[in-house]
């Protein structure tokens, strides 16, 4: 079982709905929570931080964090075609933050339709 | 403009043969990595520098080496012994001791394709 599981997708929306990503996890000890945004042939761009559980919201977006059912989510609201992309998650714990070691989720492939 | 550089976009190779893949930033970072992309799987650490002359292996070591000669740059060597080499590779680059990888640079990346 891998360490953080997240659906490929793909995702395929309307123009102006709500985008709901996911991944869940099973290492209790991750407390630094990221969503990345990858278009097509580039490199990832973090979109979303988070640290420990709550909320946090940046413009259209909004990031979720439930460390009781070790499940976060990323929000995407009146989505764009632009933000076809895919998003990946990925997180750390304390004791790996020498080298910034992540462990990323496999990415969800999300197509906004105009 | 301040960024990760990586070259080339596309790389072909005939297997048995090592290849070299280019990573360089001009962002005055100390830590640099090299990840590899496969379909589904996530991103996975092939090799760490935090610092000139310094290096250590991450997941996926076996089949790779890398060098850190200069603080700008941060080569991986496919080597020969990489038994599925064919993928997408991403060099990323941070401040040392930033936790969480909230500060993570990443490079456009260098496809592989190895027949």
């Amino acid at each position: 079982q891998k360490e953080v599981e997240q659906d490929p997708g793909p995702l395929s929306v309307p123009e102006g709905a709500i985008v709901s990503l996911n991944c869940t996890y099973s290492n209790s000890a991750f407390q630094y929570f990221m969503w990345y945004r990858q278009y097509s042939r580039k490199g990832p761009e973090l979109l979303m931080y988070t640290y420990s559980s709550g909320n946090k919201e940046d413009g259209r977006f909004t990031a979720q964090v439930d460390k009781s059912s070790k499940y976060i989510s990323l929000f995407i609201r009146d989505s764009q075609p632009s933000d076809s992309a895919t998003y990946l998650c990925a997180m750390s714990a304390l004791f790996q933050a020498a080298g910034n070691k992540l462990t990323f989720g496999g990415g969800t492939r999300v197509l906004v339709k105009p | 403009d301040g960024g990760i550089t990586q070259s080339p976009k596309y790389l072909f190779r005939k297997e048995g043969q090592n290849v070299t893949l280019s990573c360089e930033q001009n962002l005055n970072h100390d830590a640099m990595y090299w990840y590899r992309q496969d379909p589904g799987q996530g991103l996975r650490l092939i090799y760490y520098s935090q610092i000139v002359n310094d290096f250590q292996k991450g997941d996926i070591a076996e089949g790779y080496s890398v060098s850190r000669e200069k603080k700008e740059s941060f080569p991986l060597t496919v080597t020969s012994a990489q038994k599925n080499p064919t993928a997408f590779y991403l060099c990323a680059s941070s401040m040392a001791q930033q936790a969480s990888g909230r500060s993570l640079h990443f490079g456009n990346g260098t496809r592989l394709t190895v027949t």
